[in-house]
């Protein structure tokens, strides 16, 4: 089975600008949850969905929005693009939104905002 | 506040050796823990996890992890370092309150050979 998957890759920006990262989970899996990695230090939560509602929300500021689609897919947006934004955007997906659940995560978007 | 610390940024190990890399953690409530490994360029595997029972827990690739309540520790562990366990270790914990994990800043293992 394919396991959690992200795209772009890689993206480029410059400041102010808007960006959508998108992500699928495994096949089954209803939740999905979105981390920012900035390097050296560890995974920050930004956002967990499950069946297509807002379950939690870390402290990121409004430029931060994402939604999960009826298919379970979900999509990461941020507006106005800082500096400090650059980071390895992490997506993880699990079966349901408790807590004793194994999130799985994809490889990550690397975006450089200049 | 719920939090995580990781209290070594490195931990070097030789090949052979057993190996710790060390998880304290501040819950209110009952803790869900959970270790993760990053090899570069990589998204976060998953080696174990602590949700209740047993205070040993055993994962992944020969780790495993020891639950300690009464010092609020989840220390990762290995009878013995391969080469190939070189990686970004996190240890991360679930806040109950606000359906997230918190996560540890890391420890980098060097297993030298």
């Amino acid at each position: 089975d394919a396991g959690v998957t992200q795209s772009p890759t890689h993206l480029i920006k410059t400041r102010g600008q808007q960006v959508t990262l998108r992500c699928s989970p495994i096949s089954g899996h209803k939740s999905v949850s979105w981390y920012q990695q900035v390097l050296g230090q560890g995974p920050q939560f930004i956002f967990q969905y499950y069946e297509k509602e807002e379950r939690g929300r870390g402290n990121f500021p409004d430029r931060f929005s994402a939604r999960q689609f009826p298919n379970y897919s979900s999509e990461l947006n941020v507006n106005a693009l800082l500096l400090g934004d650059s980071a390895l955007y992490l997506c993880a997906s699990s079966l349901r939104d408790g807590s004793t659940d194994t999130q799985y995560f994809g490889p990550g978007t690397r975006l450089t905002v200049l | 506040a719920q939090s995580v610390a990781q209290p070594e940024d490195q931990v070097n190990v030789a090949e052979g050796n057993p190996l710790t890399v060390k998880c304290t953690y501040s819950v209110s409530g009952n803790p869900y823990l959970f270790w993760y490994v990053q090899y570069p360029n990589r998204g976060l595997q998953f080696l174990l996890k602590y949700i209740t029972g047993d205070n040993l827990v055993k994962g992944s690739y020969g780790f495993e992890a020891e639950f300690n309540k009464s010092q609020t520790s989840f220390h990762l562990k290995k009878p013995s370092a391969l080469v190939s366990d070189s990686a970004l270790y996190f240890c991360a914990v679930y806040n109950t309150g606000g359906f997230k994990t918190i996560f540890g800043a890391g420890t980098r293992l060097f297993v030298k050979a």
